[in-house]
């Protein structure tokens, strides 16, 4: 899977847009981007992934280049609750279920009142 | 809607001492199960995966086994543990579908601490 590089921490004001930056230059045609936050002393939460399009759930928006070297995970309305470890994880979608997560160091973003 | 649970959220264990950490799922069919481990400060490492009843694939040896007795049911286990295996366990589950791109959901975790 594809290294991905991200800010070592970042902070946003309560109620601005957080804007997460992934480099993912060595991406290949068929691997997804997955952003995930983990909130100290809990479990990884699923955010959001994309291919190519740029993708908008309840939570965030993903935008992807054109050339699909890097992202943009945007936070639209930041709140303290968002404050945690932010990864942005390249992969190739498995066949056979063996779709290893690596996690690298992520981005840790306080969210500041 | 699926949800994951993982228990107990918290467990301290003497080495030596066997080990039983179990996870569910519900609201899904035919999950593909996971177990990680979480070292303090460090990512996560892929321990156990299964497609199905039966079918466990390690990815890393270690002291460690999984089992998957029912469709929705993960059990990571040890005989005998080490001071090594303290960390942080976390089970996820993903749609079962061949060439998905289906995401992990995590549960909880659990921390276990070996003295």
């Amino acid at each position: 899977d594809a290294k991905t590089t991200q800010p070592t921490s970042m902070d946003c004001a309560e109620g601005r847009a957080a804007n997460l930056p992934c480099n993912h230059s060595t991406i290949s045609g068929n691997e997804y981007v997955y952003w995930y936050r983990q909130i100290h002393s809990q479990g990884p939460q699923y955010i959001i992934h994309g291919l190519k399009n740029n993708e908008t759930n309840e939570m965030a928006s993903l935008i992807i280049t054109e050339d699909r070297k890097s992202s943009t995970l945007i936070l639209p309305h930041a709140t303290l609750r968002d404050t945690a470890v932010y990864y942005c994880i390249v992969r190739v979608a498995s066949n056979f279920g063996n779709e290893k997560l690596t996690f690298g160091t992520g981005t840790r973003l306080t969210i500041i009142p | 809607s699926q949800t994951i649970h993982q228990w107990p959220a918290t467990l301290v264990q003497p080495v030596g001492s066997p080990l039983s950490l179990e996870c569910t799922v519900e609201g899904t069919s035919n999950p593909n199960l996971y177990w990680y481990r979480q070292a303090a400060g460090r990512g996560l490492q892929l321990l156990f995966y299964s497609v199905g009843i039966g079918q466990i694939s390690s990815e890393v040896p270690q002291n460690l086994s999984a089992s998957r007795p029912q469709d929705r049911q993960f059990i990571l286990s040890s005989k005998k543990l080490l001071l090594s295996d303290s960390g942080f366990y976390l089970c996820a589950w993903s749609a079962g579908q061949r060439g998905s791109n289906q995401p992990q959901h995590f549960g909880d975790g659990t921390r276990l601490s070996i003295l």
